[in-house]
């Protein structure tokens, strides 16, 4: 089975730009969450996406937008830029649908330097 | 709020045992635990669920008291691949399912 697919892995924008990252699911998941870790950090919760639709968000602007796709795949897209949005982005897809709580399996994260 | 992980760091010798605490100031429905090497994914070591139910890896254990809203995970005789950064997450429960994450436990162990 493959894992967790993410896109680029590195990248440095200025400030006010736009970024859009990418992510593959693992086989057989249909839930995609993105999670934003700052260094030193612990992951924090941006949003989840199922069925094609935001499930549930952390505490993040609207500039932070994202997109599920038919095959399960995802995008995370950041308007504006801003310093502070400097971080690794973490990608982990589910299985919604099963008995218990979800086991995340994350991607190795897109690292964003914001100048 | 976020879980709170003690310690921060500990450094062990190859074969001796650890423990990692985390604590919560709400209600848990369900405690996750992840492994994270440096520039590396987060790797699922454990789910620990209201009820008593636990999944997760053969060598690793971990306690889970909803009354004190606390988790514990165990780590005996060590080996130089359980270095890493150990995060605890605490479950919302429901649809929208999300994980928020302690700041993490940074465990070194040496030959």
């Amino acid at each position: 089975e493959t894992g967790v697919t993410q896109s680029p892995t590195h990248l440095i924008k200025t400030r006010g730009q736009q970024v859009t990252l990418r992510c593959s699911s693992q086989s057989g998941h249909n839930t995609v969450s993105w999670y934003q870790q700052a260094l030193g950090q612990g992951p924090q919760f941006i949003f989840q996406y199922y069925r094609e639709e935001e499930n549930g968000r952390g505490n993040f602007p609207p500039r932070f937008s994202g997109l599920q796709f038919p095959n399960y795949s995802s995008e995370l897209n950041v308007n504006a830029l801003e310093l502070d949005d400097s971080a690794l982005y973490l990608c982990a897809s589910s299985f919604t649908g099963g008995a218990g709580a979800n086991v995340l399996t994350f991607g190795a994260g897109s690292r964003l330097t914001v100048l | 709020q976020q879980p709170v992980q003690s310690p921060q760091a500990v450094i062990l010798r190859e074969g001796e045992d650890a423990v990692i605490n985390c604590s919560s100031s709400k209600a848990l429905y369900s405690v996750h635990w992840y492994r994270q090497k440096h520039g590396e994914a987060p790797v699922f070591l454990m789910i620990l669920l209201k009820g008593g139910e636990q999944k997760g890896h053969e060598k690793i254990s971990a306690s889970f008291n909803e009354k004190k809203q606390q988790s514990s995970l165990y780590l005996t005789a060590s080996q130089l691949s359980y270095s890493g950064t150990y995060f605890c997450g605490q479950g919302s429960g429901g649809s929208n399912y999300k994980l928020t994450f302690g700041k993490g436990t940074l465990l070194t162990v040496n030959p």
